[in-house]
């Protein structure tokens, strides 16, 4: 099944800076490249994501940037804030389909990523 | 849009309890939701992908007499811990797709399971 690696576990930047996660993953049949924020207790957010059809997308202050050929994709958060703080996770989509011939997309979460933005 | 609704939000109860935790896509149809357990500090780990009106998934290593799923309807999926002992207690995230690949999956508020 698909594996993801994420790096770093932990990030610490002063406000202002940017901020860079990368994630690798191992099944070349994944095509949809989520990226998620999750502040203490709360439910995972969508803040970004990417298809394999094109190697770079921004929005604002956050990019992503995925290069299939090596399978990693990258999330970068510029002139970062301290409400940026929080944990990120990447994930790994590749569409399957159940028995009944419905297709879906299974995610595969990276371990996440602790920011914290120091004012 | 995309509005993904869980209940309860925290649950506590004793050791040998049934639990049931629902989750609700409020303005579109999920013909697939997911469950997934979230231990402190941890990322998620998928339990199942629910399907309405076929049987659930389960990835390796979840007991399907455990965790009971049911998705009978585009928008209500449940789980059911059953018999739950202090090992279980963990925070349980639903999420919901339309089903299309390449789409984003919503997820609810998560549900904190405590078992005494």
């Amino acid at each position: 099944g698909e594996n993801v690696e994420q790096h770093p576990s932990t990030l610490s930047v002063q406000e202002g800076d940017s901020a860079v996660i990368k994630c690798t993953y191992s099944d070349s049949a994944s095509n949809y490249f989520p990226w998620y924020k999750q502040e203490l207790g709360k439910r995972p957010q969508l803040i970004i994501d990417i298809r394999s059809n094109v190697g770079e997308k921004k929005d604002q202050r956050i990019a992503v940037t995925l290069n299939k050929t090596a399978k990693h994709f990258s999330l970068h958060i510029t002139e970062t804030q301290p409400e940026d703080s929080a944990v990120y996770f990447c994930a790994a989509s590749r569409t399957r389909a159940n028995a009944g011939g419905t297709s879906y997309g299974k995610l595969t979460f990276g371990q996440g990523t602790i920011l914290t933005v120091h004012p | 849009g995309a509005v993904v609704s869980q209940h309860p939000s925290r649950v506590i109860c004793k050791s040998g309890t049934s639990v049931k935790i629902e989750c609700r896509s409020l303005d579109f149809q999920a013909t697939t939701m997911f469950w997934y357990r979230q231990f402190p500090k941890k990322s998620l780990m998928l339990m199942a992908t629910s399907n309405e009106g076929s049987k659930a998934t389960y990835e390796q290593g979840v007991e399907k007499d455990k965790f009971l799923i049911n998705h009978a309807s585009l928008t209500l999926s449940t789980l059911t811990v059953t018999s739950a002992h202090p090992e279980d207690s963990s925070f349980y995230i639903c999420s919901a797709g339309t089903g299309f690949p390449n789409q984003p999956q919503h997820f609810g508020d998560g549900t904190r399971l405590s078992i005494l």
